[in-house]
Formats: structure tokens, sequence, C-alpha cells
């Protein structure tokens, strides 16, 4: 069974501070991607990471896919309150397609 | 583009009753959609894969008489909850997968209540 460990869960930080969540497994993915879900919302996709060691960016948000596409991070620059919200990772290559794993989310809070 | 909506955003029903939730792919044929569900702070668990034309694929644990899945064309999935029970209130989210790229496209959740 494939599993996506996301670390921190919680993640309260003030404006302007730097933080980075992680997204670890023991299985390799084809791909793992980042969502962003606002309650009571479905999740809305941030990034597609395929390639190991790969790097994207997205204004201050950084995206890396471990070389063994194993694990993911993803970092944020000078957090701004417009950031709260619970992030999600999910990993794809667990057999069907579509069949994507999960993390248990992390939920980021920024106060002004 | 590749917009994907889900309807009702919320239904509250009576034990007993049968509930469907609808989710269209607004401005791409979607051959493959995906139900899943997702308990108050916990995270997004594949319920079953829903084929056009064909039988859905069911995940381990989920009763495929009780949630029912048609996939009757292209553009349209639903799911419907049979004998609703208070143990199946939850957040019900649909995705399809966009044409020609990585990642897929969710819906904005259904929350259904059972009372």
């Amino acid at each position: 069974t494939q599993l996506l460990e996301q670390s921190p869960q919680f993640l309260s930080i003030q404006e302007g501070e730097n933080l980075t969540v992680y997204c670890n497994s023991s299985s390799v993915f084809s791909s793992l991607q980042w969502y962003r879900q606002e309650p009571g919302e479905g999740p809305v996709l941030l990034v597609t990471v395929v390639t190991g060691g790969e790097v994207k960016k997205l204004k201050r948000l950084t995206f890396q896919f471990g070389d063994a596409r194993k694990d993911s991070s993803l970092h944020i620059t000078a957090a701004q309150p417009g950031d709260t919200g619970l992030y999600l990772c999910a990993g794809e290559g667990g057999g069907s397609q579509g069949n994507l794993i999960f993390g248990k989310g992390t939920k980021l809070s920024v106060k002004p | 583009g590749a917009v994907v909506s889900q309807h009702p955003s919320w239904v509250i029903c009576k034990s007993g009753t049968s509930v469907k939730i609808e989710c269209r792919s607004l401005d791409f044929q979607a051959t493959t959609m995906f139900w899943y569900r997702q308990f108050p702070k916990q995270s997004l668990m594949l319920m079953a894969t829903s084929n056009e034309g064909s039988k859905a694929t069911y995940e381990q644990g989920v009763e495929k008489d009780k949630f029912l899945i048609n996939h009757a064309s292209l553009t349209l999935s639903t799911l419907t909850v049979t004998s609703a029970h208070p143990e199946d209130s939850s957040f019900y989210i649909c995705s399809a997968s966009r044409p020609s790229n990585y990642g897929y496209t969710f819906g904005s959740g259904t929350r259904l209540t059972v009372v």
C-alpha cells in the first residue's frame, strides 16, 4: 500500500516568515501534485512535478521533487495571509490512472 | 479551461432516502472521472473510478450497491448514495483528468448531511 506522509499537519506563522511542507513516501511516484483546498471547496491544482530532482516555482512558492521521486517539498517565501489554507500533496502511480494517493494535508495559517 | 462542475454544493436528506450528485466536465470530454470522499479533518480517499460507457471500478471497502455510479456521457458522471445513513455524511468530490496535461481538475464538492 502506497502512503504519503505529509508534515507538518498544522502550521501557524506570522506574515513574512518562510515555511516548508514535506511529503515523503517509501514508494516511487510517476508524478506528484500539490493542491490547495479552501473550506467547503474542492482542491485546486498548484503544480505537478514529474522528473526526479525537478524544481518548479510559482511566484513565492517553490516545489521540488526528490531525485528518487519518492518525496517532495513545498517552500513558501515571505508568507502572506492570503496563503492561508489546506495544502495537499498527491502522488500518482499506484496502479490505475487517477488513483491519487493524498497526504493528510497541512493546514497553514498566516497571521498578519 | 478544464472546468469541472459539481452539483449540488450541499444537500440534507433524511435517513433511508437516496441522493444523486452530478459531476460535469464543462469544456472538455472526460472518459474517466473519479469520486472521492473526505471526512472532516481528513484527506481525500478515492471511492471509485467512473468509466464512460462501462461499469465503475470501486476501491476496496466501498459498497458498489450503495454508491451507484453512472457515466452515461463523456461530460457527465453521477454518484447516487442509496439508502443514506448518518454515517454517509461527508464531503464528496469528483475529479477528471485534464486533457494533454498532468494533474486533475476537481469539482467544488458536495456536502452531504444525512439526518
